[in-house]
């Protein structure tokens, strides 16, 4: 089984709230990833959890907030978001950092208002 | 700095036209090469890793191809239901913290 699976798939969000997506492996995987990605270009990463640790912050605007509470969760905490922010957020998951394909969800489609 | 450049932009094809669509790279020291497809509004779907140039993978329709500079991905007599964008993306031995650096990507469309 290479699922990984994300909710919610679709938010719609005022530029006050706080919401937060989450995502979940069963693969055993100890790498997990977030991406963000408009249309017609490629995922961009936002961050990287190995083994339960943050090991990237591609210098991500500190209304995202990753966390990652055990090796098959990885949630993304949003508040204070821009309409620029509105964008498909990936996760994905590999078994290591190198030379391991990354296995994506189907992602959550994020509106902000 | 490693880069990686996929072509065409778009391709159009008719059903059962075989074609190829190119992947360009740069990295200092390949550590993988990674083809994936993506329906529009859905995560991409993984379809191929290769290691080394001379390596081969073939999955139904489609089959991946390595050099050290490129590498292809052939569609033989391709299905409308192939049409989606194939992303190529690499991993460099020197790529800062293993990322991995994605293509813009072909968009494939089947027409019946």
């Amino acid at each position: 089984d290479t699922e990984v699976t994300q909710t919610p798939k679709h938010l719609v969000m005022g530029m006050t709230n706080k919401k937060s997506l989450k995502c979940e492996q069963h693969m055993g995987h100890r790498a997990m990833y977030w991406y963000k990605q408009k249309a017609k270009k490629p995922p961009e990463l936002m961050f990287v959890y190995s083994y339960e640790k943050l090991s990237i912050n591609e210098s991500v605007p500190s209304r995202f907030s990753p966390e990652c509470p055990n090796s098959s969760l990885l949630n993304l905490h949003l508040h204070a978001l821009q309409p620029e922010d509105s964008a498909l957020y990936l996760c994905a998951s590999s078994q290591g950092l190198a030379g391991n394909e990354q296995y994506f969800g189907p992602g959550t489609r994020l509106t902000v208002t | 700095e490693d880069q990686v450049t996929q072509s065409p932009e778009a391709l159009r094809l008719q059903e059962g036209e075989s074609s190829s669509l190119n992947c360009s790279y740069t990295v200092s020291g390949l550590r993988g090469l990674f083809w994936y497809r993506q329906d529009p509004g859905k995560g991409p779907e993984f379809l191929f890793t290769l290691y080394s140039a001379g390596e081969e993978k073939e999955k139904e329709r489609l089959k991946a191809t390595l050099t050290k500079k490129e590498s292809f991905l052939h569609i033989t007599a391709p299905k409308p239901e192939d049409s989606a964008t194939y992303l190529c993306a690499v991993q460099g031995v020197m790529n800062r913290d293993d990322k991995i650096i994605f293509g813009k990507g072909t968009r494939l469309h089947i027409l019946p």
